[in-house]
């Protein structure tokens, strides 16, 4: 099946600090998205991507997709101590519409450091 | 987006009993999803819950063992049956967006531990 490789798998930051982790695949996605989730949560949706080469911010976050459709990043600026908690990547292989079906990354624990 | 709860929250469990997990949504969406996130881990897809018919299920997981109902466009359960600590985990249901393109929302999860 579809893998992805999120990294990094966590970071120690201080707070101001920017931040980028990134995911890559061996298959070719049709949508990105990335998902935050804090302790006792579901993850919630941060971006979402859904062309090759699209870059989209979200306040302080901004996430790119990769233009060979097998990799994304997102970077956050100026890291605040809300940020922390499990980032999770995810691709879809379906070009929009119903029957999404979501491979996801195993996650980047971010720890911000006031 | 759609505003999805869960109930129960969490729960602790026997094992070799059943619990079953619930999920609202407050408005109709045509897709739902029932994923599973062991400890420390990510999320995999369990199911997906199909209205007026049988769940579609992810290789590694059968109906005997998580079955599933949809009876509406809001509503769905899923069962963890016979229980062992194996089961301990997260569950979570998720929806599609209502528009096309949009993607998938979930809800707070439910947390099982099974002694």
């Amino acid at each position: 099946g579809q893998q992805l490789n999120q990294s990094p798998q966590s970071m120690f930051i201080q707070e101001g600090e920017d931040v980028s982790m990134n995911c890559t695949s061996s298959s070719i996605f049709n949508t990105w998205l990335w998902y935050k989730q804090e302790p006792g949560e579901g993850p919630v949706l941060l971006i979402a991507l859904y062309k090759a080469g699209e870059l989209t911010s979200n306040g302080r976050l901004t996430a790119q997709f990769g233009i060979t459709r097998k990799d994304s990043f997102l970077n956050i600026s100026a890291s605040i101590p809300s940020d922390v908690g499990i980032y999770f990547c995810a691709g879809d292989f379906n070009s929009g519409g119903s029957n999404y079906k979501l491979t996801f990354g195993k996650g980047t624990l971010l720890t911000v450091n006031p | 987006s759609a505003v999805i709860s869960q109930k129960p929250s969490r729960d602790i469990c026997q094992r070799g009993t059943s619990l079953t997990i619930q999920c609202q949504v407050d408005s109709q969406v045509t897709m739902m999803f029932w994923y599973r996130q062991q400890p420390g881990q990510s999320l995999t897809l369990i199911a997906t819950a199909n209205q007026g018919s049988e769940a579609t299920y992810e290789s590694g997981f059968v109906i005997d063992k998580f079955p599933i109902s949809r009876p509406n466009l809001t509503f769905s359960t899923l069962t963890v049956s016979n229980m062992s600590p194996e089961d301990s985990s997260i569950y979570l249901c998720s929806v599609e967006g209502i528009q096309v393109g949009e993607t998938q929302y979930f809800g707070p999860g439910t947390r099982l531990l099974v002694l």
